[in-house]
């Protein structure tokens, strides 16, 4: 199992809601990453988690707050979010381990609209 | 640090014709190499990966990509290209576990029936 699943797929909230994305993979990966995309970019890195520890955090605005409850899931909640960050969000996992193979698997995204 | 660059942004072959896209990479030593391929609205596909070893790498869908020291260069290919091909391909350097992917900035893949 090679999958990586992020829900909800599309997600439309208010400058004033409260959301949560979600992803889960269970392939043994202790690194799980949080990615932003705009059209037609490549993706950006938000966070990234090692071990259930944020590791990196690249100095996203704190309407995004990361969590990683155990070593399959990760959460992204949102709070008052501002238009311009409607994008797609991506979720990677990859291993972290000397040995292992450090390719990211990424998840289909959510995609979001802030209204 | 480390940098990708993918010069084409905007490629269109017709079917049947053979692709390379062209990627670039600056890293102080031998990076993870990646290449990725994006439908639109989708999530990233892996299409191949280079470690070490065979500087010719084959991956899913009929691509190579060939790792070139010299020239800092992680080149796809595929000899025969597929309408179902066209998508956004994204060049990545991975340079240790658990640190950040660096993409380069994609080449659009449009190709003529």
């Amino acid at each position: 199992d090679t999958e990586v699943t992020q829900t909800p797929k599309h997600l439309v909230m208010g400058m004033t809601n409260k959301k949560s994305l979600k992803c889960e993979q269970h392939m043994g990966h202790r690194a799980m990453y949080w990615y932003k995309q705009k059209a037609k970019k490549p993706p950006e890195l938000m966070f990234v988690y090692s071990y259930e520890k944020l590791s990196i955090n690249e100095s996203v605005p704190s309407r995004f707050s990361p969590e990683c409850p155990n070593s399959s899931l990760l959460n992204l909640h949102l709070h008052a979010l501002q238009p311009e960050d409607s994008a797609l969000y991506l979720c990677a996992s990859s291993q972290q381990r000397t040995g292992g193979s450090p390719e990211a698997f990424f998840g289909q995204g959510t995609r979001l609209t802030v209204v | 640090a480390q940098s990708v660059t993918q010069p084409d942004i905007h490629i269109t072959v017709s079917e049947g014709a053979s692709l390379e896209l062209r990627c670039n990479y600056s890293y102080g030593a031998t990076p993870y190499l990646f290449w990725y391929v994006q439908s639109p609205g989708q999530g990233l596909q892996l299409l191949l990966k280079y470690f070490s070893g065979d500087t010719l790498v084959q991956g899913i869908k009929g691509f190579e990509a060939e790792f070139k020291r010299s020239q800092s260069s992680f080149n796809l290919r595929k000899p025969s290209v597929h309408w179902s091909d066209a998508a956004e391909y994204f060049c990545a350097v991975g340079p240790n576990y658990g640190q950040n992917f660096v993409f380069g900035p994609g080449t659009r893949l449009s190709v003529l029936p």
